[in-house]
């Protein structure tokens, strides 16, 4: 398809696992963005990435929270040793524009709904 | 620091009212402001969003949005509501590297 895709839809996780969540990008888009979004909350950010360079990684909650985009197309988000609180609906966002959406809007995805038990 | 509040959390109308939806923002650089919407079961989508000139900002589906500098503000405004327009609205300011900072969100159920 032609939007952002994110896999998988839903994830269940017991307390202490590792997970890990991946965004499939617009094709094309240089700017990558992650968020957070907790119940009744807006999202929040976590991390940009610009191809394949991390530019800004000061909303990872903890080191337990782990980003990367290798080839400069698909990201995954990794958490490991996870907690109760980490408990919420991970957004990936992209954009064509070098700036992260200055002239060009971000495209969200549907997102990923991690519960951790 | 960089911050967005969204006054309204859950707002109720009847089809064909007026919708407003208030929206303040704390940001000391160049101000870049959007507003999106969530249908339910869908994904973020942008309404409409404000870069610089008219303060006026027209977006989709007879939406549009007011920037007043002096007051910080950026409200969301249609002149009557469709059933189709029950989602929930947010509200966010672009900051440095391009990430957006939204607020809490509005819960909008129009009631048909």
């Amino acid at each position: 398809g032609a939007g952002v895709s994110q896999s998988p839809r839903y994830k269940v996780a017991k307390r202490g696992q590792d997970v890990a969540l991946r965004c499939d990008p617009i094709s094309g888009h240089v700017s990558l963005f992650w968020y957070q979004q907790a119940l009744g909350q807006g999202p929040e950010f976590l991390t940009y990435f610009q191809n394949e360079a991390q530019l800004d990684k000061s909303g990872l909650p903890s080191d337990r929270f782990f980003a990367e985009r290798p080839e400069g197309s698909v990201s995954t988000l990794k958490i490991q040793r996870t907690q109760q609180e980490d408990s919420a609906v991970y957004l990936c966002a992209s954009s064509s524009s070098p700036t992260g959406g200055l002239w060009q809007p971000q495209h969200f995805g549907d997102g990923t709904r991690l519960s951790i038990l | 620091a960089q911050s967005v509040s969204q006054h309204n959390h859950h707002v109720i109308l009847s089809e064909a009212a007026s919708l407003e939806l208030g929206c303040n923002y704390s940001y000391g650089g160049t101000v870049n402001l959007f507003w999106y919407v969530q249908y339910p079961g869908q994904h973020l989508q942008l309404l409409l969003k404000y870069f610089s000139g008219d303060p006026l900002v027209k977006g989709i589906k007879g939406f549009e949005a007011e920037f007043i500098k002096s007051k910080f503000s950026f409200n969301l405004r249609k002149p009557s509501v469709q059933w189709s327009d029950t989602a929930e609205y947010f509200c966010a300011v672009r900051g440095n590297t391009g990430k957006l900072i939204f607020g809490q969100g509005t819960t909008l159920q129009v009631k048909p």
